[in-house]
């Protein structure tokens, strides 16, 4: 039973393209979150989702950012003319639709470095 | 507004002996706790949680403890092996926001020497 599948692991990008981060969800489980660490920070929210729905994107940048999770295939996080600033690791998340005790289940993350 | 406060960076301890990893928060709502572990290039994973009902939970080496009083909670880890070192983080949950999303601190590193 494989676990979160995050891809790419390493994401380069010049300042003005785009990032497309890719998670799929741990087989059984329908929620999925992102979460961004900033270097020498700690994890910081940015969206949770359920298929075809965004539940909180309360952590989310107003722009640039987005994200979706389709009714099939792997739930996207996009960022749209990256700047340095967006540099950090990007991890997804997933959990069962009761998430009982044991948390979420991590991916091992996007390091995106825009240069 | 850091909810979730770690105000350690960094530990290092002895092969053998005990860490203590703290951890304290400032929203009284919070009703459940956590505890992950990161080795570098890796994503976090789950190492240990706590009801708001409880004051101690315990798995093997692993004891978390909570203060509600003082906003407080910290990790045990006796006897600290070197495969223990890495950064760990507290995280918290709020109920009342009818979403499932988790506050994480900012983290400690843990380095146990042998």
């Amino acid at each position: 039973n494989a676990g979160v599948m995050q891809n790419p692991r390493h994401l380069v990008r010049r300042r003005g393209q785009e990032a497309r981060l890719r998670c799929s969800p741990m087989k059984g489980h329908s929620h999925v979150y992102w979460y961004r660490q900033l270097p020498e920070e700690g994890l910081k929210f940015m969206v949770y989702l359920q298929k075809e729905n965004i539940i909180d994107e309360s952590g989310m940048p107003k722009e640039r950012f987005s994200a979706e999770f389709p009714k099939e295939g792997p739930s996207i996080l996009r960022i749209q003319q990256v700047v340095r600033g967006d540099s950090a690791a990007y991890f997804c998340a997933s959990s069962p639709p009761v998430r009982g005790l044991y948390g979420y289940t991590f991916g091992s993350g996007t390091r995106l470095t825009v240069v | 507004d850091q909810q979730v406060k770690q105000n350690s960076p960094s530990l290092s301890v002895q092969e053998g002996r005990i860490s203590i990893l703290n951890c304290d928060y400032t929203n009284s709502m919070f009703d459940y706790f956590l505890w992950y572990k990161k080795y570098p290039a890796e994503g976090p994973t789950f190492l240990i949680s706590i009801s708001s009902i409880k004051d101690k939970n315990e798995d093997g080496r692993f004891t978390v403890f909570l203060n509600k009083s003082a906003k407080h909670l910290s990790l045990h880890i006796v006897p600290s092996q070197p495969g223990d070192s890495a950064v760990y983080f507290c995280a918290a949950s709020d109920p009342r926001l009818n979403t499932d999303k988790l506050i994480f601190g900012t983290g400690t590193r843990l380095q146990v020497f042998p």
